[in-house]
């Protein structure tokens, strides 16, 4: 069985100070990992896919790379409108065409204080 | 471009009641996935239709099915309602060829 762990469940930055989450992940065969940001009551936005260990994906302070068991989300210089909850997710690979389901872990809730 | 779009925004139902939500995919997406969050976890799979075929189901009751129409707009139903169903359902879209998932604002759904 598919299984994502975050940490920590929440994170608590003082404006400028930069950090890290961690997703630990074991999957039978990864297609991809993804990156997902969440807003109070909205649904998930997207940010990246990671598809292979040693990959990085970058956007504007936030920077995603993957090994062969975790991914981590680094947070350069981050801003009070960076607080979020971050998903992290994996699609196994099910054979063929087919892109199945995505399995969440629990989050890691970000407060950026000014 | 309109992102997913799902109705309704909230819903109050009272326990034994059905429920039917709607989701509508970014143009040219044709595959649909509905997941279940509820406060404080992430989203847990339901369902994924792809060309009107359902190709997944997550670890959830008979209660709950879902269909996907010829314009590849999809409905989740859910009948018998418990307490425990209280949460918000997300739809996501996904265009061919790719394996990102884009998620609707999602319904929220609260069982009295």
């Amino acid at each position: 069985e598919d299984q994502v762990t975050q940490s920590p469940e929440a994170l608590r930055l003082q404006e400028g100070e930069s950090s890290s989450l961690n997703c630990s992940y074991t999957v039978s065969g990864l297609r991809g990992l993804f990156w997902y940001r969440q807003d109070p009551g909205k649904g998930p936005e997207f940010l990246f896919t990671l598809y292979s260990a040693g990959e990085e994906k970058e956007k504007e302070r936030l920077k995603a790379t993957l090994t062969k068991k975790e991914s981590f989300l680094h947070i350069t210089a981050p801003k009070p409108e960076d607080s979020a909850t971050y998903l992290c997710a994996v699609q196994a690979d099910a054979g063929g065409t087919s892109y199945g389901k995505l399995t969440f872990g629990q989050g890691t809730i970000l407060t950026v204080h000014p | 471009d309109a992102g997913v779009t799902q109705s309704p925004t909230h819903l109050i139902k009272t326990r034994g009641q059905h429920v039917t939500l709607r989701c509508s995919p970014i143009s040219g997406h044709k595959s649909v996935s509905w997941y279940q969050q509820v406060l404080g976890q992430g989203p847990q799979f339901i369902f994924q239709y792809y060309e009107k075929e359902e190709r997944g189901r997550g670890n959830f009751p008979d209660r709950f099915s879902a269909r996907q129409f010829p314009n590849y707009s999809s409905e989740l139903n859910v009948n018998a309602l418990l307490l425990g169903d209280s949460a918000l359902y997300l739809c996501a879209s996904s265009p061919p060829g790719v394996g990102e998932q884009f998620f609707g604002p999602g319904t929220r759904l609260t069982v009295l």
